[in-house]
């Protein structure tokens, strides 16, 4: 079946822009996670939704980055005023029941110029 | 102290041989453990999880859990060209969140 999706694939913005990054989990999984990957390093957890709510979003660096997901199904992780900081790779994860394995999309690469 | 550490490498092992990837966690408390293998520009794939002490197989793939040591490792037989990667550890933290190490960049020499 189909994996993870995640569009844009890339994403170029100026500083001080807003973006959306968007995440469409595998069919039927109710855990999604959003992870952030800078060059060289493993991936840091963001932000994990079970079902529609925010179960656990300790790993979002501040109040500029939210994520939601009103559906229980695809989540859209929203970045306010950019910063050259946030440039990285941005994945998001699903895994089929709450502490369940995590399988990963391909990510959005970020670059804030 | 970090919580998941592993040597960055590169680790470079010849074509054939067993690639033998390490890693420890702090937290005593850890439950779940998972080896994820990432190709440059790709996103990480999970190839491994491992619950219980001892070892686990999975076809070239041999995982390594020992709790009281706080150590989790990945062994890879006859080691192939394709398997050059970079290696991710990680522990689940809690209920949920993985936390990954820094990964180990593996190359198979031909």
């Amino acid at each position: 079946g189909a994996g993870v999706s995640q569009t844009p694939s890339n994403k170029v913005t100026e500083k001080g822009k807003y973006v959306e990054l968007r995440c469409d989990p595998i069919s039927g999984h109710t855990a999604l996670y959003w992870y952030r990957q800078s060059l060289g390093q493993g991936p840091e957890f963001l932000i994990y939704f079970q079902g529609t709510g925010a179960a656990d979003d300790s790993g979002l660096p501040n109040d500029r980055f939210f994520a939601v997901r009103p559906e229980g199904s695809v989540s859209t992780l929203k970045i306010q005023r950019t910063e050259r900081g946030d440039s990285a790779v941005y994945l998001c994860a699903s895994s089929p029941n709450r502490g369940g394995e995590q399988f990963f999309g391909p990510g959005t690469r970020l670059t804030v110029l | 102290q970090k919580e998941v550490e592993q040597n960055s490498g590169p680790l470079s092992v010849p074509e054939g041989a067993i690639a033998s990837l390490n890693c420890t966690y702090s937290d005593r408390g850890s439950q779940s453990f998972f080896w994820y293998r990432q190709y440059s520009g790709k996103s990480p794939e999970l190839i491994m999880s491992i619950y219980s002490n001892g070892d686990k197989e999975d076809g070239r793939f041999t995982a390594q859990l020992n709790k009281a040591s706080q150590y989790v490792s990945l062994l890879i037989r006859d080691s192939q060209p394709s398997d050059s990667a970079t290696y991710l550890c990680a522990v689940k933290k809690g209920a949920q969140k993985l936390v990954f190490g820094q990964g180990t960049r593996l190359t198979i020499n031909p």
